[in-house]
């Protein structure tokens, strides 16, 4: 299957700080998504990006499907943004089966 | 508009024993997915539901089971429950994509 791998694994930033976080996936993709797991386990959607950019508040994200590989960008991080951040793909097959990075944990300090 | 709601929220069984996880999509999606996250696997595909039929199933034993009833609603199943199996088991639903998660079920088996 598709092989999905986030970076980096962990990140500590202070409050204010931007970041950028990597999903590199194995295959071609026909569905991008990226998630934010809070420390209470819900799994929130940020960004539907197959292809092409996107922009939400302080967040932001471009995934170049040619390359294979996404990224997710933080401005002026908050303490609220602190959780684990997740890509999950849809590979080729169309199958409607999201294969997951392991994620990024992601810490902001005040 | 309500999101994917999931029930109950925590749940406590012992080895053995069944256990039954409920879910109901957003109005008007009408396929649901299973997914687990356990300690230190990641997040899991269990299984697809489409217009009351199964349509997908990953790679878990068919002791994972499950239903989609004519309200898109959809249990999931486990029966003999092993301690492997505690997990936060989440539920998402979706027209087509992007996938919309619910807050999950913590399945602990004691």
């Amino acid at each position: 299957g598709i092989q999905v791998e986030q970076s980096p694994p962990d990140l500590i930033l202070q409050e204010g700080a931007n970041s950028t976080l990597r999903c590199n996936f194995s295959d071609s993709v026909n569905n991008l998504q990226w998630f934010h797991q809070n420390p209470w386990g819900q799994l929130i959607n940020l960004f539907y990006i197959p292809s092409g950019t996107k922009q939400n508040g302080r967040l932001s994200a471009t995934t170049v499907a040619t390359e294979r590989y996404s990224l997710l960008y933080i401005s002026s991080s908050q303490t609220t943004d602190s959780g684990v951040y997740f890509c999950a793909v849809e590979g080729p097959m169309g199958d409607y089966k999201l294969s997951f990075g392991a994620g990024t944990t992601v810490t902001v300090r005040a | 508009e309500a999101g994917v709601t999931q029930s109950p929220t925590h749940l406590i069984k012992t080895r053995g024993q069944q256990a039954t996880l409920r879910c109901s999509p957003i109005s008007g999606h009408t396929s649901v997915y299973w997914y687990q996250q356990a300690l230190g696997l990641g997040l899991q595909f269990l299984l697809w539901y489409d217009e009351g039929e199964e349509r997908n199933r990953g790679n878990f034993p068919p002791r994972f089971s499950g239903r989609q009833f004519p309200n898109y609603s959809s249990e999931l199943n486990v029966n003999a429950l092993e301690l492997e199996d505690s997990a936060l088991y989440l539920c998402a639903s979706s027209l087509s994509f992007p996938l919309h998660f619910g807050n999950g079920t913590r399945l602990t088996v004691t």
